[in-house]
């Protein structure tokens, strides 16, 4: 079975903090992808990355960076956190390029206060 | 553009009854098209996809979908919904890399 992991489930942090959030991915995949959920919006791609050191923005990327040094791991880096960043993000990660469904980690619902 | 319409936000529906969640695309070719379930506090698990051939899929859980070109849509649906297939469910079209996800829809079920 696929297994997506991500760092924390919960995580509390103030207005101006550095945040960063964790993905690691047990099945050799090239793909992986960040993604914030928000009710009423579905989700909404952030980045992704189909390859180590690679990336590409996604729908909405400002105020988030990424950083892909293994293959198994991609973090979601938020260089000063805001409220408006307060959300529940959800990583993924799927195979080589082509439409392949995509392996959702658990989300880790951030609060930003 | 890509896009993807779940025109039900919430519906509620009789333990035992049939159920049909409605999904609308848009795109510019032959589309992927997935449905993602997503119960409280979980990440998504793919229930089904369609790349092409036959326009009925099955999945798990004992849910199907419909692919219909001519109506843009993917609609899902279950024959017999029980309990535990209260969830939020999302309908996605891949385009290479990247998926396009609509706003999902709630399911209540009614004992």
């Amino acid at each position: 079975d696929v297994k997506v992991t991500q760092s924390s489930r919960y995580l509390v942090k103030r207005t101006g903090e550095k945040v960063f959030l964790e993905c690691v991915q047990d099945m050799d995949h090239e793909n992986m992808f960040w993604y914030r959920q928000d009710p009423g919006l579905g989700l909404r791609l952030i980045y992704f990355s189909y390859d180590v050191k690679m990336k590409e923005k996604g729908d909405i990327p400002e105020g988030y960076s990424v950083s892909r040094e293994k293959k198994e791991r991609f973090s979601l880096i938020l260089e000063s956190a805001s409220t408006n960043q307060t959300s529940m993000y959800l990583c993924a990660s799927s195979f080589d390029r082509g439409t392949y469904e995509q392996y959702f980690g658990p989300g880790t619902r951030l609060t930003v206060t | 553009a890509q896009s993807v319409t779940q025109p039900d936000i919430h519906i509620t529906v009789s333990e035992g009854a049939s159920l049909e969640l409605r999904c609308n695309y848009s795109y510019g070719a032959t589309p992927y098209l997935f449905w993602y379930v997503q119960s409280p506090g979980q990440g998504l698990q793919l229930l089904l996809k369609y790349f092409s051939g036959d326009t009925l899929v099955q999945g798990i859980k004992g849910f199907e979908a419909e692919f219909k070109r001519s109506q843009s849509s993917f609609n899902l649906r279950k024959p017999s919904v029980h309990w535990s297939d209260a969830a939020e469910y999302f309908c996605a079209v891949g385009d290479f890399n990247k998926f396009y996800f609509g706003s999902g829809t709630k399911l209540n079920v009614k004992p």
